[in-house]
């Protein structure tokens, strides 16, 4: 069966600092990964998607970066956080149909200090 | 702009009534609309999918109904549980791609 994992569940980083999130998908091959904050209230802000290895695609200009090295691995990056950078982080698969639903991993909580 | 509406007002029922949610879209032309769970804390959990074809789809005590005229969903759940408490989000993906747009969800509270 297929599973995402999506670590680490917390994160307390100062702002400035880097940031690194890993998401890794099993159990399925040529998955299409997202990258979704949620800010507290609101709704899943789509950040980054891809197709394939080293193919991204960019929803919102921000100081947040992704990169997909391996068919199954995701990675959401930053140079320098901002406090604006807090937030629910989530990291998402589906397949390349309109009738796969998208599975989520846990999450991230992301405070940005 | 595309916008996809759902009341961020908190629904209070009490246990075994039926609980109602609308999602409401504007400039949007989906194809396809599916509902999810989420529970604090955690990422979504996906439910149902009903196609712009399809009226009305069906699972166990969930039913989702699709009005592409009214640009509205529905999304029923009868004889409701306090387990049932829980965010729930509604998302749209247009017949030229496969990225899911999620709304804001709304909150269940179900009281015993």
């Amino acid at each position: 069966s297929q599973t995402i994992h999506q670590w680490p569940a917390t994160l307390v980083q100062p702002v400035g600092s880097p940031l690194s999130l890993e998401c890794t998908v099993e159990g399925t091959s040529n998955p299409n990964l997202y990258w979704y904050r949620q800010a507290a209230g609101r709704g899943l802000q789509l950040l980054f998607y891809s197709v394939g290895i080293g193919q991204i695609s960019s929803e919102v200009p921000q100081n947040l970066s992704a990169s997909r090295p391996q068919d199954r691995q995701f990675i959401l990056s930053s140079k320098k956080l901002l406090l604006s950078d807090s937030g629910f982080y989530l990291c998402a698969w589906t397949g390349d149909t309109h009738t796969t639903e998208a599975f989520f991993g846990q999450g991230t909580r992301l405070t940005v200090v | 702009s595309q916008k996809i509406e759902q009341n961020s007002e908190a629904l209070n029922i009490q246990e075994g009534k039926t609980a109602t949610l609308t999602c409401n879209y504007t400039n949007y032309s989906p194809a396809y609309l599916q509902w999810y769970r989420q529970d604090p804390g955690r990422g979504p959990v996906f439910l149902l999918l009903i196609r712009e074809n399809e009226k009305e789809k069906r699972k166990e005590r969930l039913k989702v109904t699709f009005d592409t005229t009214l640009k509205q969903s529905l999304f029923h759940i009868t004889a409701s549980q306090p387990a049932d408490s829980a965010t729930y989000l509604c998302a749209l993906q247009s017949g030229g791609s496969y990225i899911p747009t999620f709304g804001r969800g709304t909150s269940l509270i179900v009281h015993p």
